[in-house]
């Protein structure tokens, strides 16, 4: 079955910018989407089309997709930003959705 | 603004059939922007996919799924369904609610998650 492939974690330094890729075979193809979840709380959309941004999120959560490696960027990391980052995508026929195995970001 | 509720039992036996209810509220399910999302995370796993249903009936199923899972909506209610047949402990999870944005091609999306319920599969 598809699978997109996500670091199980990242740290970073307030202030500075954190990188998180999700790669699979079928994002040349189909958009990446990224969500947030904090601790006891339900996933949150940060990006969706790869790099647009839904209304109330900041602007410096940033995504971009090139051939089959999409990247969550998040700029000026603040305390705040600290959770779990999962992609989405789906496979070449868009109808098994899947999730990468998310990635947690931890501010230093 | 639109607000997705979960509920259910919290317990399930091993073998037997979990149900559960999503409330929407604030909006009618009735529209055709959107699909009906069924999403569950177990412990320290990621999100997985269950389930979507658009309310004209409409539906698509994981895989792996498919054949445990079934999905309904009940627009009179405002709400739509999941029942997932013989269930093990590797279906002790989290269970969430969520919108999924139309698209005629390509990836959905979901915009709106509920807060989520915990199923626990135990003797």
């Amino acid at each position: 079955s598809y699978e997109l492939t996500q670091p199980p974690s990242v740290s970073v330094s307030p202030g500075q910018t954190a990188s998180i890729t999700c790669s699979g075979d079928a994002l040349p193809n189909q958009y990446a989407y990224w969500y947030q979840q904090k601790p006891g709380q339900a996933p949150v959309l940060v990006i969706y089309k790869d790099s647009q941004r839904p209304s109330g999120i900041p602007g410096r959560f940033s995504g971009s997709s090139s051939g089959t490696t999409a990247t969550l960027t998040i700029s000026g990391v603040q305390a705040e930003d600290e959770a779990e980052y999962s992609c989405q995508s789906a496979d070449i026929n868009g109808k098994q959705i899947v999730f990468g195995g998310g990635t947690k970001v931890t501010v230093l | 603004q639109v607000q997705l509720q979960a509920s259910g039992p919290g317990l399930v036996r091993p073998s037997e059939t979990l149900s559960l209810t999503c409330t929407v509220s604030g909006g009618s399910i009735s529209t055709n922007r959107y699909y009906w999302v069924w999403i569950r995370q177990s412990p320290g796993r990621g999100l997985e996919w269950i389930s979507s249903i658009h309310y004209r009936g409409d539906t698509y199923f994981k895989a792996s799924l498919k054949s445990r899972v079934t999905t309904s909506v009940d627009t009179s209610k405002n709400q739509f369904s999941l029942r997932l047949s013989s269930v093990t402990a590797a279906d002790t999870a989290i269970y969430y609610c969520a919108r999924e944005e139309y698209i005629s091609a390509g990836a959905p999306w979901f915009d709106l998650w509920g807060q989520g319920t915990q199923v626990t599969v135990s003797s």
